[in-house]
């Protein structure tokens, strides 16, 4: 089992909210990335970071942003949610090993934006 | 463009047998190639990975094989239970130098 943990593991929330996704490794990987799926469907990569202070934008355009102030910790917030975000938010990390990268995921926040 | 194509059809086998699934992919040179099991509702968990000038990885009760001239990985579970049941990504690092996933294959073993 990794040590990456998502908190919360399901929110329903109301058009409009601002909402922050937590996600946090044990560790020590420095990439961090964030994922959406929606059931039964691919993961597509919506942010990702090689390290402190560096995000990027993955392939699929998203709404949200994130920060990585801190190692351990990869938060992604959304300002004003809609029920379009509806979806499951899957954060993981990456151990690289000369060229290789494996990844290593959490339990997933599913979100319901009503 | 790139793209990683796996079995679109549910795969339901019976168990004891050995379940085969595919991953193909198109304008990629990856060095390797790596296997995920996903539950329903979970994140995807590594499973194995194999690198370009391997043929065969085993871990157990899996084998992968790695075509690259084939542009194919087949992976498989012999003596297949219930419990191997759940969708199978195979996944590759692409250009932009991030793991790209293919939209995996969801096997059912039978009792």
């Amino acid at each position: 089992e990794a040590d990456i943990y998502q908190t919360p593991r399901y929110l329903v929330i109301g058009t409009g909210k601002k909402i922050t996704l937590e996600c946090s490794q044990t560790m020590g990987h420095d990439k961090m990335y964030w994922y959406q799926q929606d059931p039964g469907m691919e993961l597509h990569l919506i942010h990702y970071s090689y390290g402190v202070n560096s995000t990027e934008k993955g392939d699929l355009s998203s709404e949200s942003t994130v920060s990585r102030i801190r190692t351990e910790h990869f938060p992604l917030t959304l300002e004003s949610a809609r029920p379009s975000h509806t979806s499951q938010y899957l954060c993981a990390s990456s151990l690289v090993a000369g060229s290789q990268e494996t990844q290593y995921f959490g339990p997933g926040t599913r979100l319901l934006v009503l | 463009s790139q793209k990683i194509e796996q079995n679109s059809e549910a795969l339901n086998i019976q168990e004891g047998k050995t379940a085969t699934l595919t991953c193909n992919y198109t304008n990629y040179s990856p060095a390797y190639l790596q296997w995920y099991r996903q539950d329903p509702g979970r994140g995807p968990v590594f499973l194995l990975l194999i690198r370009e000038n391997e043929k065969e990885k085993r871990k157990e009760r899996l084998k992968v094989t790695f075509d690259t001239t084939l542009k194919q990985s087949l992976f498989h579970i012999t003596a297949s239970q219930p419990a191997d049941s759940a969708t199978y990504l195979c996944a590759l690092l692409g250009s932009a130098r991030q793991l790209t996933f293919g939209s995996g294959t969801q096997l059912t073993v039978l009792p």
